[in-house]
């Protein structure tokens, strides 16, 4: 099976403008979960998707923001870019069972710098 | 989620065992300990995870304490590519897969 994957890999953005970054879970997995990495955070939970549906969100701002497809594809936007945006953003998928846990598998990753 | 403790960095001889340490004190009866790991420039990778009974699989051996209060992860030969830093995460079965990470222990083997 082929693993997440994530498009861009890399990215340049200036202040002010937006962007969106795409996932692509694992063929059969229904949930997409994305993470924030920065040096000085560390790893952070920005939100779940499961099914189309948001079923969790971390403590980010309303700039932060997401959505899953029918086909499990899923997209994150930031709007208003702020340096402090400049992070590795990575994105897990896993087959979702709300009632167990289930491994999730991370992509390899966006790298987002803010200029 | 409860909280935990780990070693900011260890440093580890090729070919032997690393032994991992986790204070998670705070842990609630039905919260589970996980492991991931992150080697560099990759994405976090799933390694083990236990209730209160020691789980063993083909990457490593979880040791929890009666008291379920800490817990140790064990590399049984620890490789190069063993490289990486290891997060240890408490949390509920069922909450999701959102997965609160600390600050893991830097984990560095040398040849």
């Amino acid at each position: 099976k082929a693993g997440v994957t994530q498009t861009p890999r890399y990215l340049i953005k200036t202040r002010g403008q937006q962007v969106t970054l795409s996932c692509s879970p694992i063929s059969g997995h229904r949930s997409v979960s994305w993470y924030q990495q920065t040096p000085g955070q560390g790893l952070q939970f920005l939100f779940e998707y499961f099914s189309e549906t948001q079923r969790n969100k971390g403590n980010f701002p309303g700039r932060f923001s997401g959505r899953q497809f029918s086909n499990s594809r899923s997209e994150m936007n930031v709007s208003t870019l702020e340096l402090g945006d400049s992070a590795l953003y990575l994105c897990a998928s896993s087959q979702g069972d709300p009632l167990s846990y289930n491994e999730q598998f991370f992509g390899p990753g966006t790298r987002l710098t803010v200029l | 989620d409860a909280k935990t403790t780990q070693p900011p960095s260890m440093d580890c001889a090729e070919g032997r065992a690393a032994n991992l340490p986790c204070n998670h004190s705070t842990i609630s009866g039905n919260e589970y300990v996980y492991w991931y790991r992150q080697i560099h420039s990759q994405g976090p990778q799933y390694i083990i995870h236990g209730l209160k009974n020691n789980e063993t699989n083909e990457m490593a051996s979880l040791i929890i304490t009666e008291d379920r209060k800490s817990s140790t992860l064990i590399l049984p030969h620890a490789t190069l590519r063993d490289t990486a830093v290891y997060y240890c995460i408490v949390r509920v079965e069922t909450a999701g897969n959102k997965l609160t990470f600390g600050g893991g222990t830097r984990v560095l083997v040398k040849p």
